[in-house]
């Protein structure tokens, strides 16, 4: 049974940095793209991003390209998001999520991670 | 890339027949059968509903469909029951080889 389970809830302050994680398994984790999506309060999901874990070949929103990074260590099967500094705006709950395919869409959700940017 | 554009809220009686509309552009929806919907109650992650414009993952009930012309998908969900109350978004592939969501309706079962 495929499982992704994201680390807990984060509070942080601005300017902070902070890599959250997503742990799969159930199945070949470099097989499948896997990405991350971004609910910000009150509102919808945002596409932020996904990588390949079998070469790291990354694809990342146009509007949000440089804001983050999306990374994977294929030898224990997990996915991170990273800031290296962190806004008020950042403030969102952030969903992994696995992509069924080359061009597929995400299927497969993690329980979501809630990080809280305030001074 | 901006999102896809579906209604702000639709709703319907139980046993009635919704329909939410997705419109994107010649470089996403209307070029690309990669077209996914998904539901997200109150407080939880989306739930997968429909791939590929109109497929259905194992386990998702046959009342809701999905549907596809020219640069609009459609989702739509018979026989409403209560428990369909929730946020819907769509979802699509581009052309920049990435993925894009719609701005989410809201569904209320009156």
């Amino acid at each position: 049974e495929e499982q992704l389970v994201q680390s807990g809830a984060e509070v942080k302050k601005p300017g902070e940095s902070l890599k959250i994680s997503c742990k799969t398994s159930g199945y070949s984790f470099t097989s499948y793209y896997i990405g991350w999506v971004r609910q910000m309060p009150g509102k919808g999901l945002e596409w932020m991003g996904a990588i390949l874990p079998d070469d790291s070949e990354t694809r990342y929103s146009p509007s949000l390209q440089g804001q983050v990074t999306i990374s994977v260590d294929k030898f224990i099967n997990i996915a991170y998001l990273q800031w290296s500094s962190l806004k008020p705006s950042d403030t969102a709950i952030y969903y992994c999520a696995r992509h069924s395919g080359r061009l597929g869409a995400p299927d497969y959700w993690g329980q979501g991670t809630l990080v809280t940017v305030s001074s | 890339q901006s999102a896809l554009t579906q209604p702000a809220s639709v709703s319907g009686s139980p046993g009635q027949s919704i329909t939410i509309s997705c419109t994107g552009t010649s470089s996403d929806v209307g070029n690309y059968n990669y077209v996914a919907w998904y539901q997200q109650p109150p407080g939880k992650a989306p739930k997968f509903l429909i791939y590929e414009v109109s497929s259905r993952p194992s386990g998702v009930s046959n009342r809701f469909s999905g549907s596809k012309s020219g640069n609009t998908a459609s989702l739509t969900i018979s026989g409403l029951q209560t428990e369909d109350e929730a946020d819907y978004y769509c979802s699509s592939y581009t052309s920049r080889g990435t993925w894009v969501f719609g701005g989410g309706t809201k569904l209320t079962v009156l």
